[in-house]
């Protein structure tokens, strides 16, 4: 049984330029959360996707989008990159709306470097 | 808002012996979960242990155990028989009914052999 799946692990993008990071939920989750940690930081929550659609957005700026396909799998966007995009980006995956108690399980990430 | 403090950035511990890491945090809700993280080199995020805040009982899992204060917003992690495993990331994590779950800024331990 795969896990949660993300790619790409690692990229490099150029600041202005615009990047798409992917999301495979683990096999029968159906939600799927991003977050973006800095470096030496702890996680922060970009959104959540449930049923296709944003659920909760944290504090983050417009530039950050998602989608969340019908077979659950999801895909980070962010627009118009700034140096400070620079960040493990991380995906979770759990079952049904995430207030239910059911373990949320991690990806390994996507490192995004902009120069 | 909901927030979450571990005021200890390191800790280092020798191995077999005992270390509690800290962790309070602040939220005018009643009914939550409270998590312990831990991230090893590889940056995947693993669940050690949670809490339900309507669960009095400390929960525990072999070797890990927390110690919830629920009126002191109190969640402390206590790692027995510490092993060179478990030099990693320890992030603190709390969420609430709407779904974000909201990290501390971590506390880096150190199992010395």
């Amino acid at each position: 049984d795969a896990g949660v799946t993300q790619s790409p692990t690692h990229l490099i993008k150029t600041r202005g330029q615009q990047v798409t990071l992917r999301c495979s939920p683990k096999s029968g989750h159906d939600t799927v959360s991003w977050y973006q940690q800095a470096l030496g930081q702890g996680p922060q929550f970009i959104f959540q996707y449930y049923e296709e659609e944003e659920r909760q957005r944290g504090n983050f700026p417009d530039r950050f989008s998602g989608h969340q396909f019908p077979n659950y799998s999801s895909e980070l966007n962010v627009n118009a990159l700034l140096l400070g995009d620079s960040a493990l980006y991380l995906c979770a995956s759990s079952l049904a709306l995430a207030f239910s108690g059911n373990t949320i399980y991690f990806g390994e990430g996507s490192w995004l470097t902009v120069v | 808002a909901q927030t979450v403090t571990q005021s200890q950035p390191e800790m280092s511990v020798q191995e077999a012996e005992t270390v509690t890491l800290s962790c309070t945090y602040d939220t005018s809700e009643n009914n939550y979960y409270l998590f312990w993280y831990k991230q090893p080199p590889s940056r995947q995020m693993i669940l050690v242990i949670r809490q339900e805040a309507y669960k009095q009982q400390n929960a525990t899992e072999n070797r890990f155990s927390v110690n919830f204060q629920k009126a002191a917003k109190s969640f402390s992690l206590k790692i027995s028989d510490s092993q060179l495993g478990d030099t990693a990331m320890y992030f603190c994590a709390f969420m609430a009914r709407d779904g974000d779950m909201r990290f501390g800024a971590g506390t880096r331990l150190t199992v010395k052999p």
